[in-house]
């Protein structure tokens, strides 16, 4: 079974630029995750997506982040204008459901940013 | 507010020592827990996980974990731990009451060949 795919595994910008990150979860996960981990920190929720439908956004910073999963497969989250402080790696993850009474959450590899 | 706490930021053993990695979670009602792991270069994954039934939960490559629910701790053991387990390790919390999944700042092992 193939693995959660993200793109791309690295990307430097100067703060206020914009950018995109990209994922595709396991074939019939209903759920997917955004995460933004900080050096020296755990995983923190971004948004939670069940299907096309948001399920939790209450962590994303909504003037600046904003993510879509328009057909409930593939999703994108977009930073816009970047910080300095936005520099993480962002992490995605699926489930087939979202009480993860199955295998649990699914990682990818992330996406390591740095804002200059 | 819903927390997860892993006090040991950086556990440094010799290969064969015992481990414990603390986990406390704070109080906010039925909650399930996971011990997740990230190897050198490689992405998060699941080591095991409590539901409900017994407390003693045992995972992958001879880990375990007890759910203490009088103490709000959901500890990783492992008797005899080997180089390969290098490695950051992460205690999280899904609490059924905000349906949100919430991780400890992760505990950094690293083992002495």
């Amino acid at each position: 079974e193939a693995g959660v795919a993200q793109s791309p595994r690295y990307k430097i910008i100067e703060k206020r630029q914009s950018v995109a990150f990209w994922c595709n979860p396991i074939s019939g996960h209903a759920t997917l995750y955004w995460y933004q981990q900080i050096l020296g920190q755990g995983p923190k929720l971004l948004i939670q997506f069940q299907n096309n439908g948001v399920v939790d956004d209450s962590q994303l910073p909504k003037d600046r982040f904003s993510a879509e999963r328009l057909k409930g497969v593939d999703s994108t989250l977009k930073i816009q204008p970047a910080k300095l402080e936005d520099s993480a790696v962002y992490l995605c993850a699926s489930s087939s459901s979202p009480g993860l009474a199955g295998g649990g959450q699914y990682f990818g590899p992330g996406t390591r940013l740095t804002v200059l | 507010a819903q927390s997860v706490s892993q006090h040991n930021h950086h556990v440094i053993l010799s290969e064969a020592a015992s481990l414990e990695l603390g986990c406390n979670y704070s109080y906010g009602g039925t909650v399930n827990l996971f011990w997740y792991v990230q190897y050198p270069g490689q992405h998060l994954q699941l080591l095991l996980k409590y539901f409900s039934g017994d407390p003693l939960v045992k995972g992958i490559k001879g880990f375990e974990a007890e759910f203490i629910k009088s103490k709000f701790s959901f500890n990783l053991r492992k008797p005899s731990v080997q180089w390969s387990d290098t490695a950051e390790y992460f205690c999280a919390a899904l609490y059924s009451s905000a349906s949100k999944i919430i991780f400890g700042s992760g505990t950094r092992l690293s083992i002495r060949p």
